[in-house]
């Protein structure tokens, strides 16, 4: 198993600032992913973090807004950008070996915006 | 389109009770099927992985199912407590490899009375 330490695990921001937050895994994992649970919603997938290269994200998520990184294969970050009230939500950070195995998630980082 | 279906979205149930959570999916091609917990305002944890060629996953009091061909898994509490008052939510994973994701239900929220 993984343990995935995730930070901040909340924050409340203001209109057009941004937010980076960050995800460490205890181990060296394949796959890293970044999701956001919006309130009464499922989680939806925003990005998939590859290392070494940029990041490959789902339909309606973009670069500009999200930026993410992952320098290794342990450490990944989240960027939300010019941010509005729309954004606010829970974001979540997980990872996994490998797509037969459980996939692990941090604890979260839930994001107001006012 | 893979759609997760959980059904009712809240259960209130007394202690000691044993219990039966669903998940419904629309497209019985599935690599896997994932059953999580989380609580307010916290991530995800991962509680039981079946893979398509499994029947059932058991961890200490839980239990869960997998009937591919109908596009149904369950997942059994045996004497709930109040401590498994949380969201659970069942997540799809339609292919193997490293770029396959998850599609999850919105999660049944569970409120076990003392």
């Amino acid at each position: 198993s993984a343990v995935i330490s995730q930070k901040p695990s909340r924050d409340i921001c203001q209109r057009g600032t941004s937010l980076t937050i960050q995800c460490q895994v205890d181990s060296q994992v394949t796959m890293m992913f970044w999701y956001r649970q919006q309130p009464g919603q499922s989680l939806t997938l925003i990005a998939t973090a590859n290392q070494g290269s940029e990041a490959t994200y789902e339909s309606g998520f973009v670069i500009d807004k999200f930026p993410i990184s992952r320098p290794n294969l342990t450490f990944s970050t989240l960027t939300v950008s010019n941010m509005s009230p729309e954004d606010s939500s829970i974001y979540l950070c997980s990872a996994g070996a490998s797509a037969n195995e459980k996939l692990f998630f941090g604890s979260g980082t839930q994001l107001s915006v006012l | 389109k893979q759609e997760v279906t959980q059904i009712p979205a809240a259960l209130s149930v007394p202690e000691g009770e044993n219990l039966v959570l669903n998940c419904s999916f629309t497209d019985s091609a599935i690599y896997n099927l994932q059953w999580f917990r989380q609580d307010p305002g916290k991530g995800l944890t991962s509680l039981l992985l079946i893979q398509s060629s499994q029947r059932e996953q058991t961890s200490g009091r839980l239990n869960a199912s997998l009937d591919k061909s109908s596009g149904r898994s369950t997942l059994y509490i045996a004497a709930s407590q109040p401590g498994d008052s949380a969201t659970y939510l069942c997540a799809v994973r339609r292919q193997a490899g490293a770029n396959s994701k998850l599609t999850f239900g919105k999660g049944i929220t569970l409120s076990v009375r003392p």
